[in-house]
């Protein structure tokens, strides 16, 4: 079945404390992104990648990093972890350069950070 | 930075009656998409309309734009319990990097 895999689906942790949110997509796409989603915010893009290698900042990169070492994979990595980074975050992916093509998005991990 | 803004925030409708939403965006696209959310869950695609076309079906989905006043519309059609959503529209720009969303109407269907 064709999907993007998020784990985990919900984590809480302290502040400071190193986070991996893993994501996975099993369609052979090119295009991968990160965005985060609060109330009234909509959903605010954190980084992308076009293709392995290729990665750079969306609109709220700050306190985020993130690899695209392989296709297939895009982990977000939040290396010191603020309360203000508590939010849901969704994986997408798309077949090239996520102009014109749909977005299918992983299921998201809701974070709490203490 | 937001780009589209979704037009009404909520949205409360008799189960079997038309569902209209409206999205204003501000700058020229390439395409413009319709996504539905259910209760926090992964956005899931609805429709794709490109920026030189004006109308286009799927289902009980309509949706409209309207390049020159930089908006669009969404109609659900004999809407159903199972309609209740959010919904969001997502501007395609010209450069090949990003899709931004609004910030959603809230869908409620009522039995």
């Amino acid at each position: 079945e064709a999907q993007v895999t998020q784990n985990p689906r919900y984590l809480i942790t302290v502040t400071g404390k190193k986070l991996t949110v893993t994501c996975s997509q099993n369609m052979n796409h090119e295009y991968m992104s990160w965005y985060r989603q609060d109330p009234g915010l909509g959903l605010r893009q954190i980084y992308y990648s076009m293709n392995v290698e290729v990665t750079d900042k969306g609109d709220v990169p700050e306190g985020y990093k993130v690899s695209r070492k392989e296709k297939r994979n895009f982990p977000l990595i939040l290396e010191s972890p603020s309360p203000n980074q508590t939010s849901l975050y969704f994986c997408a992916s798309s077949y090239e350069t996520g102009t014109n093509e749909k977005l299918f998005f992983g299921s998201g991990t809701q974070l709490s950070v203490l | 930075s937001q780009q589209g803004e979704e037009d009404p925030q909520a949205l409360s409708i008799q189960e079997g009656e038309n569902a209209t939403m409206n999205c204003s965006y501000k700058t020229s696209i390439n395409n413009l998409q319709w996504y539905r959310q259910n209760s926090g869950r992964g956005l899931v695609h609805l429709i794709l309309i490109r920026s030189n076309e004006r109308e286009k079906h799927s289902g009980r989905l309509r949706v409209t734009l309207d390049t020159s006043k930089k908006s669009s519309s969404l109609l659900i059609t004999a809407s159903r319990a199972a309609d209740t959503a959010s919904y969001f529209c997502a501007t395609g720009g010209w450069s090949a990097s990003k899709i931004i969303f609004g910030s959603g109407t809230r869908l409620s269907i009522r039995p």
